[in-house]
């Protein structure tokens, strides 16, 4: 399996403008999250979805991220408009719905930088 | 709710020298533990998870953990470090509850020095 497939690798924007940011899961996992990192709050959960919907979206910071998972095999992480303190590395995960937790995936990240 | 305390956030040890990374956890049912890896550019990596059983769990890359439940803690642990051991390290929490959400510590960067 390839693993967790996220691109861009890099995007480089300016502060105003759309950043759709793309996610495909490990093909069979059902549970699939996004998180950002950065050095001043860490690895934080933006939103998590089982079965292609949204389960906990306590994480998003505010109304200009968005994210949707249209199927199984892909899922995207908008933000509109864009902001320098937007940027960080965003990570997609995808993992196994069960209990216990099983062990979630991440992709490489994006790193995001907004001008 | 979960939470995970990773009190050093910087940590340097010679080449061959073992290494403790400390994690502290507050959860009021069973908890669920992981450690993760995150070397520079990458992603995080699983390193080894505790779910029930044998409090003493052995990973990938010769680490290994202990649970101990009276000091809500799990400790990550390696007799030798190698030069490729520096990196980030993540102590993970979840929750029994049938959803996947983990809550992640803050992170412990290894610094390996020759």
């Amino acid at each position: 399996d390839a693993g967790v497939i996220q691109s861009p690798r890099h995007e480089v924007t300016e502060m105003g403008q759309e950043v759709t940011l793309r996610c495909k899961p490990i093909s069979g996992h059902n549970s699939l999250f996004w998180y950002r990192q950065t050095m001043m709050r860490g690895l934080e959960l933006l939103i998590y979805f089982n079965n292609n919907v949204p389960i906990d979206d306590s994480g998003m910071p505010e109304d200009r991220f968005s994210a949707k998972m249209p199927n199984a095999s892909f899922s995207t992480l908008k933000i509109q408009p864009s902001e320098p303190r937007d940027s960080a590395v965003y990570f997609c995960a995808s993992s196994l719905q069960g209990a216990p937790p099983d062990t979630q995936y991440f992709g490489p990240g994006t790193r995001l930088t907004v001008l | 709710a979960q939470s995970v305390t990773q009190p050093d956030i910087h940590i340097t040890v010679s080449e061959g020298a073992s290494l403790e990374l400390r994690c502290n956890y507050s959860y009021g049912a069973t908890p669920y533990l992981f450690w993760y890896v995150q070397s520079p550019g990458q992603g995080l990596q699983l390193l080894l998870k505790y779910f029930s059983g044998d409090t003493l769990v052995q990973g990938i890359k010769g680490f290994e953990a202990e649970f101990k439940r009276s000091q809500s803690s799990f400790n990550l642990r390696k007799p030798s470090v190698h030069w490729s051991d520096a990196a980030e390290y993540f102590c993970a929490v979840g929750a029994n509850t049938g959803f996947q959400k983990l809550v992640f510590g803050t992170g412990t960067r290894l610094l390996v020095s020759p």
